[in-house]
This record gives C-alpha cells, structure tokens and sequence, in this order.
C-alpha cells in the first residue's frame, strides 16, 4: 500500500502562513493526492486534491514536488478556525477508492 | 439540503449486545464507507460498497456487518463479537469519477458515538 508521512503536529501563529509537509515515497503514477482536515468531533472536510501539477482552491493550495515522492500544503493566512488535524491521503484504486487516513499532522494556532 | 445523516448521535449498549448504526445519503453517490475512529488516532476503514448489493471487507471488518439494499442507505451492525467497540463511527459517501483514480469528494457525516457500559 501507499503510505504518507506526516509529523504528528505543528504550530503556528494567527494570519501567517502555514505549509504542512507529506512524504510519500511510494506513490504510483495514477495516485491522487488527497489532503482533508477534521475539527474535533466532527467528521473530515475535504480541502484539496492533485495528481502532478499545483493546485490552488479557496481554501488552500497544494504544491507537488516534481518527483512527486512528497507534497505539501499551504494556508496562506491561517485563522484561528485551521486549527484541526490534516491528513494527507493516497488513492486507493484496488480498493474502490477508499482512502486510509493515518494520524495526519495536529495543526495548533495561536493568536 | 443534500448531506450525509447518520443517527443516532450518541449510543450506549450493554456488552453482548448488537446495535446497528444508520447512514443514510440524498446525494446520489455511488460509493458508501465506514470509518472507526479511536481517541488521538485517526479512521480507520471497515466496510465499503461502490454498488447496491455489493460490499466489501475494509482493514477492520471482523465483528462488523452491513447491507447496502438501498443506493441511499448504508447501516452498519457492530456485533457482540467485536471485543473492543467503543468508538466514534464515521460514514461517509463519494460519486464515484469514471474514468479517474480521483474517486471524487469524500462527503463525511457527523458520527455517531458508540459506548458499551
């Protein structure tokens, strides 16, 4: 199976930039990159997904490393409301596209 | 407005008992999941189905069991077989992309919380 690497948290300060990091060294070339963040007790959001090129959304952009072995997310401004847990998960194809997410990285924000 | 219901929100069962879990979708997706979460740790698969009548086991499907009669519904049964099931339970639902390992959006309801007394 395809696995990612995250680190289990990360801090930063209100209004700056964020870039969460993901290894995943064993990706295939029909593997999508998904990202997705859960606030507590609630059920995970999507945020943004690519497969080779940068990918920009209204809520974050995605930055794709040309070999594709990692990637990473970027919050241009982080607010108090990013504080979540990210994870950072590979399609699964064999397995009708479920994504297995692991730990994800624990994103604390302070003003 | 079109989403992901899942009930009840909060359970409690005595050890020995099986308790089924609703999830029910006006999305039209193709694709239903189940996902446990334990505290600090994060989901973990235990069934899914792509089609009506048609599932498939996920990473931790012993002690579990669902149905998928319905394009709508996906219940899951957590069974008294299953040794250790106090958790949060997610379910979750996709249109499934043609054509594309993308598999579309993951659209997640709010859980349902599990305790055995």
């Amino acid at each position: 199976d395809a696995k990612t690497t995250q680190p289990n948290s990360m801090e930063s300060n209100e209004e700056e930039p964020v870039h969460l990091p993901c290894n995943h060294s064993t990706i295939s070339g029909t593997d999508y990159i998904h990202w997705y963040r859960q606030l507590p007790s609630q059920g995970p959001e999507y945020v943004i997904h690519g497969l080779t090129s940068n990918v920009n959304n209204r809520m974050a952009s995605l930055a794709i490393a040309e070999d594709r072995k990692s990637s990473t997310l970027i919050l241009h401004r982080a607010t108090l409301r990013d504080a979540a847990v990210y994870y950072c998960i590979l399609s699964m194809v064999d397995s009708g596209y479920a994504l297995n997410f692991g730990k994800g990285t624990s994103l604390l924000v302070t003003p | 407005d079109g989403g992901i219901t899942q009930s009840p929100k909060y359970l409690f069962r005595k050890e020995g008992q099986n308790v089924t879990l609703s999830c029910e979708q006006n999305l039209n997706h193709d694709a239903m999941y189940w996902y446990r979460q334990d505290p600090g740790q994060g989901l973990r698969l235990i069934y899914y189905s792509q089609i009506v009548n048609d599932f498939q086991k996920g990473d931790i499907a012993e002690g579990y069991s669902v149905s998928r009669e319905k394009k709508e519904s996906f219940p899951l049964t957590v069974t008294s077989a299953q040794k250790n099931p106090t958790a949060f339970y997610l379910c979750a639902s996709r249109r499934l992309a043609g054509g594309s390992s993308f598999g579309g959006e993951l659209f997640f309801g709010e859980g349902s919380r599990l305790t055995v007394l």
